[in-house]
């Protein structure tokens, strides 16, 4: 299995400008989720979805953010409008979310710069 | 907060010697976890601690639990410049719901 697929690994955009993130999940895989890190703030969770499901996204840190899981094998995370505080690595990992399987598989991130 | 608490924050030490790195959490949880990240890098999962256990082994790891203080530690021996990255902890309060720390890094120099 290839892992968590992310993309763009990198993205320099400018402030007001839409973003979009994607991820395809593993394989077998049921839950899907979206992670911010920065250097101040660490590792956040920003929203997970199980079973294509968004489950919390509480994490999410305002409108400008959305994500949408519309199959079992995909995921997007957008930005609109991107603003310079937005510039961060942005992980997804997958799970598979049954009994005593709840380790998670991080794709490589996309990082994400918007000036 | 919910989060799990590295520490020490950071920690460098020679090749060969043991790395100790502690996590503290605040409520009860069903697991916790350790994650390697190297510089710039996903996450990659080294080990799995369920409440009920006390300690685990894989490799050159250790880990311990120990719930009536809420906190666990890593242990790495015989270390290698390699394991050079940082560690952070999981813990997980609601099956999948996992919260990380910040992370120890550790730089161990040849």
């Amino acid at each position: 299995d290839a892992g968590v697929i992310q993309s763009p690994r990198h993205e320099v955009t400018e402030m007001g400008q839409e973003v979009t993130l994607r991820c395809k999940p593993i394989s077998g895989h049921n839950s899907l989720f979206w992670y911010r890190q920065t250097m101040m703030r660490g590792l956040e969770l920003l929203i997970y979805f199980n079973n294509n499901v968004p489950i919390d996204d509480s994490g999410m840190p305002e409108d400008r953010f959305s994500a949408k899981m519309p199959n079992a094998s995909f995921s997007t995370l957008k930005i609109q409008p991107s603003e310079p505080r937005d510039s961060a690595v942005y992980f997804c990992a997958s799970s598979f979310s049954g009994r005593g399987a709840e380790t998670q598989y991080f794709g490589p991130g996309t990082r994400l710069l918007v000036l | 907060s919910q989060q799990g608490e590295e520490d020490p924050q950071a920690l460098s030490i020679q090749e060969g010697e043991n790395a100790t790195m502690n996590c503290s959490y605040k409520t009860s949880i069903n697991n916790l976890q350790w994650y390697r990240q190297n510089s710039g890098r996903g996450l990659v999962h080294l080990i799995l601690i369920r409440s009920n256990e006390r300690e685990k082994h894989s490799g050159r790891l250790r880990v311990t639990l120990d719930t009536s203080k809420k906190s666990s530690s890593l242990l790495i021996t015989a270390s290698r410049a390699a394991d050079t990255a940082s560690y952070l902890c999981a813990t997980d309060y609601n099956n999948n719901d996992m919260r990380f720390g910040a992370g120890t890094r550790l730089t161990v120099k040849p």
